[in-house]
């Protein structure tokens, strides 16, 4: 069955540490995107990326990274330079064109700071 | 600026309690208007999807409508299998991204 599969579930990071969260699709879809969840806020965006080695920033980069190297492929590297960490993390792919089913999720990371 | 607005916050019904859920937009061109389900601790699952003023999809108890400032989400005789936050979302003409609202969380007690 095609998806998006997230890993972790569960990480936690100490002070001063870089953590990693993957996320891989088989669907075949061109875009794919992070995005950060919070308790009474909306879905904010961190990184998209529309294409195989190039990405752009979203409205709240600042603290993140991410590489996109294969087209299945587009990690999420939380630095020590994010302040406020602990959330729920969610990545997402979408066909470039407009699609009758926006984003498909993957099913999330929850990453706690120690 | 895009904006898109969710009310309630929270809803809780009695089983078999019909209710409507609101979604309020204001874009500048919209492209299209999505809805979602999420259980906690998991990824939002794709409900329906909009695209013009007085359109409207079902899927079993849920019935979704379109205007050209708001879209419904109407639930007739929920369930307690119901209980979820409901996402709405809305695609602007000028890209490929996604401006989501902050959800309503219900609650249907047997």
């Amino acid at each position: 069955d095609g998806g998006i599969t997230q890993s972790p579930k569960y990480l936690f990071r100490k002070e001063g540490q870089n953590v990693t969260l993957s996320c891989e699709q088989n669907l075949n879809h061109d875009a794919m995107y992070w995005y950060r969840q919070d308790p009474g806020q909306g879905l904010r965006l961190i990184y998209y990326s529309q294409i195989v080695n190039d990405f752009q920033k979203g409205d709240i980069a600042e603290g993140y990274s991410v590489s996109r190297e294969k087209k299945e492929s587009f990690p999420l590297t939380v630095t020590s330079a994010q302040k406020n960490p602990t959330a729920f993390y969610l990545c997402a792919s979408s066909i470039q064109t407009l699609s009758n089913y926006g984003y498909t999720f993957g099913s999330g990371t929850r990453l706690t700071v120690v | 600026e895009d904006q898109v607005t969710q009310s309630p916050e929270a809803l809780r019904l009695q089983e078999g309690e019909s209710s409507s859920l609101n979604c309020s937009y204001t874009v500048s061109g919209l492209r299209g208007l999505f809805w979602y389900r999420q259980d906690p601790g998991k990824g939002p699952e794709f409900l329906f999807t909009l695209y013009s003023a007085g359109e409207e999809k079902e899927k079993e108890r849920l019935k979704a409508t379109l205007t050209k400032k708001e879209s419904f989400l109407h639930i007739t005789a929920p369930k307690p299998e119901d209980s979820a936050t409901y996402l709405c979302a809305v695609q602007v003409n000028t890209g490929n991204q996604f401006y989501f609202g902050t959800g309503t969380s219900l609650t249907v007690i047997p």
